[in-house]
């Protein structure tokens, strides 16, 4: 069965940058399929920020764009995300998911709260 | 900016049928934007229910069904139980420049 799990530090300071790596068991990151990551702010909805295929290859949401860094490891069978210059508004659940043809997303990690604040 | 608008809220009796739409800022929804539904209920990580318009995953109950009708992507719930009480996402894939995701704002369903 496929698993992901999000790790990282929860807490990061103003204007930092936010770093997260998504685990992936039961699949090969190096097979046909898109990895991608999710956020949710506390109480609202969700926001697709971008996805990676293992030969390195990405699609970022454009209003993140300029601060998103989606990499892959092929060696360790992970992807993760750095973002930068962070805020308040960007606390968030975070999620990582796995794309199949076709699909957004099949399998999802549980989520991990990354918070904004000094 | 591209937006995706979802019903802010649905109510439906247990037994009953409802259905929550999807429509694009772009135009009519088609399924080469692949729609697809995800279920959430609180505290808890999305689950994807429907992919590609209407194909369901193995963990799909049979009473969610994915179309299209009249320009946006639907999801049909028949025979609703209480369990299905949640926040139901859509998510459209816009190809061409941007090749990215957006996902809806969201459906509260209430089971009442």
């Amino acid at each position: 069965q496929v698993q992901l799990q999000e790790s990282g530090p929860g807490l990061v300071k103003p204007s930092g940058t936010l770093s997260l790596t998504c685990a992936v068991s039961g699949d090969s990151i190096s097979s046909s399929n898109w990895w991608s990551w999710v956020r949710q702010p506390p109480g609202k909805g969700l926001e697709w920020i971008g996805e990676i295929y293992y030969s390195g290859s990405t699609n970022y949401n454009p209003s993140l764009k300029s601060r998103v860094t989606i990499s892959v490891d092929t060696s360790k069978n992970q992807f993760s995300l750095k973002l930068s210059s962070v805020t308040a508004a960007d606390t968030a659940v975070y999620y990582c998911a796995r794309e199949v043809s076709g699909s957004g997303g099949d399998y999802w990690g549980q989520g991990t709260l990354v918070t904004v604040s000094s | 900016q591209t937006v995706v608008t979802q019903e802010p809220s649905l109510t439906v009796s247990p037994g009953g049928t409802v259905t929550l739409t999807c429509a694009s800022s772009t135009g009519a929804v088609t399924s080469g934007y692949y729609p697809n539904w995800l279920q959430q209920k609180p505290g808890q990580a999305p689950r994807s229910l429907i992919y590609s318009t209407s194909n369901k995953y193995s963990w799909t109950p049979a009473r969610f069904s994915g179309s299209l009708l009249g320009g946006k992507a639907a999801l049909t719930l028949s025979g609703v139980q209480p369990e299905d009480e949640a926040d139901y996402y859509c998510l459209l894939y816009y190809g061409g420049a941007h090749l990215t995701w957006v996902f809806g704002g969201g459906t509260k369903l209430t089971v009442l």
